[in-house]
């Protein structure tokens, strides 16, 4: 059974410009979650999607955005991309969401902002 | 605020040994823990989890161990081989927001 997938690979952009990334959850899995993971750092909760609808954002400002579509898939928008922004976007799935449900990550896609 | 913290930031051992991993959790609502590996460029890869009405639950060479007073969650790996070099990061969970909070990984590093 494939995991999750994430697209692109690897992504370089310039400041100011924005960004759709994708991610395909297991089959099966209707919830979708993106961090951000800067250099060094820890992950850090970007989004949460269930059965189409956000369940919460963390602490992030509104240029970082998504949705979740009918299939479950997700896309994650970034928008007047900032250097600080140059981060391993990873996304996880669950099969249900909730708060005691496993997440299951995808290879992450790695964005660098020049 | 919130957070998931770690004792040790690096850890090496020898090929062969047992390693312990650490991580203090702050928030005593959280009810589900989970560690995860990462490799250099890949994405967390699940190890193990554990409920909190739980203390300790054995998987495949590991063992995590839950002491809910005084907020500490370990990972034990027996028998550490060079696979096994990674970041491990531990989460925490269970709350409504749904989402994980991470601790910052703790770097295993296996001399053969």
């Amino acid at each position: 059974e494939a995991g999750v997938t994430q697209s692109p690979t690897h992504l370089i952009k310039t400041r100011g410009q924005q960004v759709t990334l994708r991610c395909s959850p297991i089959s099966g899995h209707t919830s979708v979650y993106w961090y951000q993971q800067a250099l060094g750092l820890g992950l850090q909760f970007l989004l949460w999607y269930d059965e189409g609808e956000e369940r919460n954002r963390g602490n992030f400002p509104p240029r970082f955005s998504g949705r979740q579509f009918p299939n479950y898939s997700s896309e994650l928008n970034v928008n007047a991309l900032e250097l600080e922004d140059s981060a391993l976007y990873l996304c996880a799935s669950s099969l249900f969401g909730g708060p005691q449900e496993t997440q299951y990550f995808g290879p992450g896609t790695r964005l660098l902002v020049l | 605020g919130e957070s998931v913290g770690l004792h040790l930031p690096t850890l090496s051992v020898q090929e062969g040994d047992n390693s312990i991993i650490n991580c203090a959790y702050s928030n005593s609502a959280s009810d589900y823990f989970i560690w995860y590996k990462q490799e250099s460029g890949k994405g967390p890869q699940f190890i193990i989890d554990i409920r909190s009405n739980m203390d300790k639950r054995q998987g495949q060479r590991v063992t995590v161990l839950l002491n809910k007073t005084v907020k500490h969650l370990s990972l034990q790996i027996a028998a550490t081989q060079p696979g096994d070099s990674a970041v491990y990061f531990c989460a925490e969970g269970g709350r409504s927001q749904g989402n994980l909070i991470f601790g910052k990984g703790t770097k295993l590093s296996v001399k053969p």
